[in-house]
Formats: C-alpha cells, structure tokens, sequence
C-alpha cells in the first residue's frame, strides 16, 4: 500500500459536464502529480503541485485545472468534458519534486 | 517532446526462469528512471530506480540496469513467479517534476 488514496474509484459523465476528482497523498509529501492514462497506454502527465503551487504542466489544455491543500489533498478539475477524456486518472505524491513518486487506485472516468 | 520509447511487446516466460524487460529512452538529459509494475485495475506499483550516476541497482529478486552511452534501461526480475505477471513500465524523470512513461511491457508467466 502507498497510503495515497483516491476518490471517487469510478465515475460516469456526459459530454459538455464538469468533473472533480480527488486525491489524499501521504502524510509530508509536499508534492502531488496527476497523470491520465488511456486504456492499453502508460500514463501521461497532466500537472504537479509543490507546496500548493503548479510546478510544471504537460500537454493538456486549460480546461485541465488542478488545486493543492495544506492537508495533503488535492483535487484536478476537467470542465467541458469530451469523449476522449476517458481515461484513468492516476495521482502520485512524493517528498518533493526530484523523489520517487508513489501512485494511488486511480479514478476510471467514462464519458458518454 | 522526448518521450521514454518501450514498443509494447508480450514477454512469457516460465515460472522459475528470469525476466529481462528492456526500455530506451530519447531523452539525454533524464538524471532518475524508474520502474513501476501495474496489475489490472491498479495504480502502477514503485519497483526499483536508479540515477544517472549508477550503472546497476539490486533489490529483492530485481536488477535495473542502465546504460547511459546507448540510452538503453533494463528491468531483470530474478526467478519470476505467477504473482510478477502484470505491465511493466519505465519512466524518466526530466527537469524534475514529470515522469514521462513507455507504453509498457506485459508480463506473462507460466506455471
């Protein structure tokens, strides 16, 4: 187990919706990243937050926002939904940035 | 952008016998790699990682090795159990905060 735990496991949406999953990482990890993976895929980076700051970003557009909390939560946002956003959304924290990062269940989000 | 290359390939090997999955990488400057095992329905699952400035890495039954020159990552499990079978993946960790992931090597062991 990596004590990183994330909610909800599963999760149907329309096309056009707002979703927000969350993300409740290890106890002083000051450091949480989210990926999407796509079925049959590996994982693709979205964004990380250090201390509650965005510290980098992948290739994905605005819509893709994310926030960090001082209790080692966090949540990633997607609005307007598309098909293509389904995936498996995977967060991972870490001591900080430049440490190993260890992943959560993931959230399985279908878009219809 | 560089990305970490594994073509995803089956690997079967029977119970007992070693693994070896193997990784390229693009990108020259990634200073820390990673292997991460991922069993269906499951987040990937930390193995074993090395930095740029090691050669080798032993843990429990796996061996990562890294060649710099060739770019070139490997994973050695050691007498592979039915519980080893799941898709392995490598990532390079560049400027410090994203790992960029291969699309993954399936395990599959024989009894």
């Amino acid at each position: 187990e990596t004590g990183v735990t994330q909610s909800p496991t599963h999760l149907i949406k329309t096309r056009g919706q707002q979703v927000t999953l969350r993300c409740s990482s290890q106890s002083g990890h000051n450091t949480v990243s989210w990926y999407q993976q796509a079925l049959g895929q590996g994982p693709q980076f979205i964004f990380q937050y250090y201390r509650e700051e965005e510290n980098g970003r992948g290739n994905f557009p605005p819509r893709f926002s994310g926030l960090q909390f001082p209790n080692y939560s966090s949540e990633l946002n997607v609005n307007a939904l598309e098909l293509d956003d389904s995936a498996l959304y995977l967060c991972a924290s870490s001591p900080d940035p430049r440490e190993t990062q260890y992943f959560g269940p993931g959230t399985r989000l279908l878009v219809l | 952008g560089e990305s970490v290359g594994l073509h995803l390939p089956t690997l079967s090997v029977q119970e007992g016998d070693n693994s070896i999955i193997n990784c390229a990488y693009s990108n020259s400057a990634s200073d820390y790699f990673i292997w991460y095992k991922q069993e269906s329905g499951k987040g990937p699952q930390f193995i074993i990682d090395i930095r740029s400035n090691m050669d080798k890495r032993q843990g429990q039954r796996v061996t990562v090795l890294l060649n710099k020159t060739v770019k070139h990552l490997s994973l050695q499990i050691a007498a592979t159990q039915p519980g080893d079978s799941a898709v392995y993946f490598c990532a390079e960790n560049y400027a410090g905060n994203m790992l960029t992931f291969g699309g993954g090597t399936r395990l599959m062991v024989k009894p």
